[in-house]
């Protein structure tokens, strides 16, 4: 199956710094989902990004499908910001049908 | 006005016990999946469901099974729990197998 890998796995900012999450991936891929898990838990969508750039306040995402990568930008950090990201994608050849996940960068902003 | 909604959120059960994990989603989706996030927090597809197509993982022990009334539900049943089973279970949703997928706020299961 399709390989995620994410970079870096552990990430400890101050508040108020800015980070570049990495998600690379195996095979060619027709969905890419970024996700914040807060610390209580939930699955928070960020960005659907097949392909292309992004901005969502803060954060911004670039997918580069053909180079089988995509960045999470996240600036200004502030504490709320803590938590893993996970990249997750679905393989776009035929018998895919699920999204599969890396194993997360784990963020923590300290004030 | 929840998406993507699971019942209960946690669970406490011992070893040996049937439970059913609860999953409605109001955002006209016609795909749900069930995942597991490990202690790890590796998250793991279990099912994938899709106008009564079934996809099931092949790691998954066949004491777990999906049940769906209808489009908008989608139940996990575990037959005799096993403290391997302790996780967090996700339930998610999508318009088709492509598009952009949603998650309920999971479901912690413990078993003692």
């Amino acid at each position: 199956g399709i390989q995620v890998e994410q970079s870096p796995p552990d990430l400890i900012l101050q508040e108020g710094a800015n980070s570049t999450l990495r998600c690379n991936f195996s095979d060619s891929v027709n969905n890419l989902q970024w996700f914040h898990q807060n610390p209580w838990g939930q699955l928070i969508n960020l960005f659907y990004i097949p392909s292309g750039t992004k901005q969502n306040g803060r954060l911004s995402a670039t997918t580069v499908a053909t180079e089988r990568y995509s960045l999470l930008y996240i600036s200004s950090s502030q504490t709320t910001d803590s938590g893993v990201y996970f990249c997750a994608v679905k393989y776009s050849g035929a018998g895919s049908y699920q999204l599969t996940f890396g194993k997360g960068t784990k963020l923590s902003v300290i004030p | 006005d929840t998406a993507v909604s699971q019942t209960p959120k946690y669970l406490v059960t011992q070893m040996g016990n049937d439970k059913s994990i609860k999953c409605e989603q109001n955002l006209g989706h016609d795909t749900m999946y069930w995942y597991k996030q490990d202690s790890k927090k590796f998250l793991k597809i279990m099912f994938s469901y899709n106008n009564k197509e079934l996809i099931i993982n092949e790691t998954v022990p066949n004491r777990f099974s999906p049940k769906s009334p209808d489009k908008a539900h989608l139940n996990l049943h575990i037959n005799s729990l096993e403290l391997g089973d302790s996780a967090v279970y996700f339930c998610a949703s999508s318009l088709g197998w492509v598009t952009e997928a949603f998650f309920g706020q999971g479901t912690r299961l413990t078993v003692v």
